[in-house]
């Protein structure tokens, strides 16, 4: 069966310090992997996707970064964190579907707190 | 304006009433998601339909594309339903990208 893991499931950085979360899925080949943040208050936004290793595709414009290094690998990055960046990320996976509609699964999230 | 829109933001409910938490959306879609969050954060996809009617346990989706609508409904609610249910469509164009509703908190009380 596929598995998602995300780490760390807490962090509380200092504003402008680096950011490294992890994701990575268990159980499947190729999958789309996608992060989400959800910031206090406010509903979800896909930040980035990938549909291979090293195609990632950002949706909106922000201090984060993200790479794929693996198939089931998917990490979220950046160089200076800002209060803003605060939130629960979230890593998602779906099955390569030939551009058709899949279900996608949720890794636990990170609960991200920028003091 | 959101081009995914969820009705009402938050609902309060007794033990066993039927409840409807409604999505309308304003392009076209391939598809949409409903999704429940826990008070923990962790997301659980309980439906992905593009036409018709899903049902699992008490839990019934509906979805009509030419209204552009779709209904969560829940049969003889339960304390354990409390959660927010997020509506998520995947726009024409897109992919398989989801673009979000803002969540109803819904809180059934015993």
């Amino acid at each position: 069966s596929q598995t998602i893991h995300q780490w760390p499931a807490t962090l509380v950085q200092p504003v402008g310090s680096p950011l490294s979360l992890e994701c990575t899925v268990e159980g499947t080949s190729n999958p789309n992997l996608y992060w989400y943040r959800q910031a206090a208050g406010r509903g979800l936004q896909l930040l980035f996707y990938s549909v291979g290793i090293g195609q990632i595709s950002s949706e909106v414009p922000q201090n984060l970064s993200a790479s794929r290094p693996q198939d089931r690998q998917f990490i979220l990055s950046s160089k200076k964190l800002l209060l803003s960046d605060s939130g629960f990320y979230l890593c998602a996976w779906s099955p390569l579907a030939g551009g058709l509609p899949d279900t996608q699964y949720f890794g636990p999230g990170t609960r991200l707190t920028v003091l | 304006k959101n081009e995914v829109e969820q009705s009402p933001q938050n609902l309060t409910a007794q033990e066993g009433e039927f409840i409807t938490i409604n999505c309308s959306y304003s392009v076209g879609i391939s598809a949409l998601h409903w999704l429940q969050q826990h008070p923990g954060g962790g997301i659980v996809s309980l439906f992905m339909l593009s036409s018709g009617k899903k049902k699992h346990g008490r839990l019934i989706a509906t979805i009509n594309i030419q209204e552009k609508h779709s209904s969560l409904h829940i049969t003889a609610s339960h304390p354990r339903d409390s959660a927010v249910y997020i509506c998520a469509a995947i726009l024409d164009g897109s992919g398989s990208r989801l673009t979000f509703g803002e969540g109803t908190q819904l809180t059934v009380n015993p």
